[in-house]
């Protein structure tokens, strides 16, 4: 699969804050997906994206799929103490073949 | 109750034991996957299996050797394993041909002593 950057890698939020993740690619891709995984768990699908600029929402989570198809970004508005987790962007290329990021790990702060 | 299974949830074995992992899916769905997960590393793709057939193998070592005997049973048998391969493997389901999402399981966290 390809390389995508993921950021940040890790990050603290404060209870009721709006926070923004991102993930980048040097290749294009047909589809961007969101998930989140708790510990434990697998990970589950929060967002798919499968057009150029196509915005999604699911509940306080937003989603957009870069303009350029290289890029992608997840907003979670006034987080709440069970957004923690692992969230994972992914992409997949003309191929099918489908690349993830590393992770950004999310914790509220108390 | 999520639509893929995986068994067992957690798994000890020393470098000379035998054992395996199982997946079942509900979802209708004609591909299945394994990936292994360790900390701070983006999934890695194993073997991919369409219609039953092994359509992807990505360089995995032939002590990893997965078998699917229809399009709703996964398995990955393990053997002579390292400790480095200690990590979550997960298995996920999709509709191939399609830019369906893949559904996953809950993994199988697998320590090797």
């Amino acid at each position: 699969g390809q390389q995508l950057n993921q950021s940040p890698q890790s990050m603290f939020i404060q209870e009721g804050e709006d926070v923004s993740m991102n993930c980048t690619s040097s290749s294009i891709f047909n589809t961007w997906l969101w998930y989140k995984q708790d510990p434990g768990e697998g990970p589950v699908l929060l967002i798919a994206l499968y057009k150029a600029g196509e915005l999604t929402s699911n509940g306080r989570l937003t989603a957009q799929f870069g303009i350029t198809r290289k890029d992608s970004f997840l907003n979670i508005s006034a987080s709440i103490p069970s957004d923690v987790g692992i969230y994972f962007c992914a992409g997949r290329s003309s191929d099918y073949k489908l690349s993830f990021g590393a992770g950004t790990t999310v914790t509220v702060r108390a | 109750e999520t639509g893929v299974t995986q068994t067992p949830r957690h798994l000890v074995m020393g470098m000379t034991n035998k054992k395996s992992l199982k997946c079942e899916q509900h979802l209708g769905h004609n591909a299945m996957y394994w990936y292994k997960q360790s900390a701070k590393k983006p999934l890695e793709l194993m073997f991919v299996y369409s219609l039953e057939e092994r359509v992807e193998n990505n360089s995995v070592p032939s002590r990893f050797s997965p078998e699917c005997p229809n399009s709703s049973h996964l398995f990955l048998h393990l053997h002579t394993l390292q400790p480095e391969d200690s990590a979550l493997y997960l298995c996920a389901s999709r509709d191939p041909g399609t830019q369906g999402p893949l559904h996953f399981g809950n993994g199988t966290r697998l320590t090797v002593t």
